[in-house]
C-alpha cells in the first residue's frame, strides 16, 4: 500500500533561512510523489510533483524537492523562507488501483516564519 | 477564471439536515474527485468520478451521494448530517486520471453541523 509520513508536524525558521520538510514515503512500485500547499482558509495549491523524469524537481515559488530512492524519502527545501511561505505543507503519493486514482496525504507539516 | 469552484464556501446547519455543497471545474477534465478534511488537517478521498460515472467510493457513510449530472460537475449531498460530518470538504479534478497526474483542487467549503 501507498503511504507517507511527514516526520515534522510543525517546523519554524526565521525569514531569510532554509527551509526543511521532511516526508519519507512507502510504495510497492515506482512511486508518484507531490507537495501540496494549503495557505490558511484556501485551497489546496501544487508546488511540485515527482513523476520519475528526474530525481531533483523545481517547484513554484523556489521551492524544490529530491527524491532519493535508497532513503524512501521526497523532502522539499527552499534556500530562503519568505514571510508569505507561512502554511500547512502536504506531502502526498498517487495510489493507483483499479478502482482509479487517489492522492494519499501525510499529516501536514505547519511551517512558521518569523521576522 | 476559477478552475475549480464550490459552493458555498461555508456552510452552517443543525443536525439531521440534508444539504449539497456544488463543485464546478473549467478545465475540460474528465475525472472529479471529493476529499475530506477534518479538524486535524487530515485529507482523505471520499470519491471520484470519471466521466459522471463512479470509480472510487471509499468507507463513507451512505448518508452521502456524489452526484455527477456532467463531467463539469460534481455535487455532493448529504443527508441526516451528524455532529461528524464537520469538515471542510474539497473537490478536485483532474485530467487524465492516472498516478502521474496532477489534481487541481477547489476553494474547499466549511461545513459546520451545530
Amino acid at each position: 500500500a501507498q503511504s507517507v509520513t511527514q516526520l515534522d508536524s510543525h517546523v519554524s525558521v526565521s525569514e531569510g533561512t532554509p527551509v526543511l520538510l521532511r516526508c519519507n514515503y512507502s510504495s510497492s512500485y515506482s512511486p508518484s510523489l507531490f507537495w501540496y500547499v494549503q495557505h490558511p482558509n484556501k485551497g489546496l495549491q501544487l508546488l511540485l510533483k515527482y513523476t520519475s523524469a528526474a530525481t531533483l524537481v523545481k517547484g513554484i515559488n523556489g521551492f524544490e524537492a529530491e527524491f532519493k530512492k535508497s532513503e524512501t524519502s521526497f523532502h522539499l527545501t527552499k534556500p530562503s523562507a519568505h514571510m508569505s511561505d507561512a502554511a500547512e505543507y502536504f506531502c502526498v503519493v498517487s495510489a493507483l488501483n483499479q478502482a482509479g486514482t487517489a492522492l494519499i496525504f501525510g499529516k501536514g507539516t505547519t511551517l512558521s516564519v518569523s521576522s | 477564471d476559477t478552475a475549480v469552484s464550490q459552493t458555498p464556501k461555508y456552510l452552517v446547519t443543525q443536525m439531521g439536515n440534508d444539504k449539497s455543497i456544488k463543485c464546478e471545474q473549467n478545465l475540460g477534465h474528465d475525472t472529479m474527485y471529493w476529499y475530506k478534511q477534518d479538524s486535524k488537517k487530515f485529507l482523505k478521498i471520499m470519491f471520484s468520478y470519471n466521466n459522471k460515472e463512479l470509480i472510487i467510493n471509499e468507507t463513507v457513510p451512505n448518508r452521502f451521494s456524489p452526484k455527477s449530472p456532467d463531467k463539469a460537475h460534481l455535487n455532493l449531498h448529504i443527508n441526516s448530517l451528524e455532529l461528524g460530518d464537520s469538515a471542510v470538504y474539497f473537490c478536485a479534478s483532474s485530467q487524465p486520471s492516472g498516478r502521474f497526474v496532477e489534481q487541481y483542487f477547489g476553494p474547499g467549503t466549511r461545513l459546520t453541523v451545530t
